[in-house]
């Protein structure tokens, strides 16, 4: 079956830190890959998506590159800041599904 | 109008009591999602409503019973809940089925049970 595995967490940065964020899959089709970011206490955002390979999703400062020969979808930002607080989910749906299959989450910390 | 609208947003609730779960949308969206998501842990897909019918149920515990009574409102009805059943409960919409790429997230209602 469909699986997203993500880098264990928590993860702590410092204001201006550069961050990447893991996340590999399993799929056995040609999925669409998603980041979603949830802050506290809210419900899930759309951060960021790419529907095929070499595709780059762009938001916020944020981009991951769909990558098939490896299989993965690492999330980056050059320079983070506090406000970038929260927890982030890779995820991936097979085409024409609205069934979306999500990792376990990274939690990140940015201090001033 | 690009939200989705959940009500209440906490919720504390005995074993034998019964209640409700509200969401809302104003975007068209023809379907609409109830997902389960613990403490620390991703969101699990509970049901899908596609034009007001339901066209998946994840082999939820009859103990919770979706509802749609029109294109714009997404019922939960929980009733005999056991305290695993503590959760934030998302509804998300979209425009049609198959488009998890174009969903859209309320803000949860974190439902607690006793």
């Amino acid at each position: 079956g469909n699986s997203v595995t993500q880098m264990e967490g928590p993860v702590t940065l410092s204001e201006e830190a550069f961050l990447t964020i893991n996340c590999t899959y399993t799929a056995t089709g040609y999925p669409s890959l998603f980041w979603y970011v949830q802050y506290p206490g809210e419900g899930l955002q759309l951060l960021l998506k790419a529907t095929k390979a070499d595709d780059k999703g762009s938001n916020k400062g944020f981009e991951a590159t769909y990558r098939k020969e490896t299989t993965s979808f690492h999330l980056e930002k050059g320079s983070v800041q506090v406000s970038d607080s929260a927890v982030y989910f890779c995820a991936l749906s097979e085409g024409g599904s609205e069934k979306l299959v999500f990792g376990k989450g990274t939690k990140l910390t940015v201090n001033p | 109008d690009t939200e989705v609208t959940q009500t209440p947003k906490h919720l504390v609730m005995g074993m034998t009591n019964k209640k409700s779960l509200k969401c809302e949308q104003h975007m068209g969206h023809r379907a609409m999602y109830w997902y389960k998501q613990k403490a620390k842990k991703p969101p699990e897909l509970m049901f899908v409503y596609s034009y007001e019918k339901l066209s998946i149920n994840e082999s939820v515990p009859s103990r919770f019973s979706p509802e749609c009574p029109n294109s714009s409102l997404l019922n939960l009805h929980l009733h005999a809940l056991q305290p695993e059943d503590s959760a934030l409960y998302l509804c998300a919409s979209s425009q049609d089925r198959g488009r998890a790429e174009k969903l859209f997230f309320g803000s949860g209602t974190q439902l607690s049970v006793l």
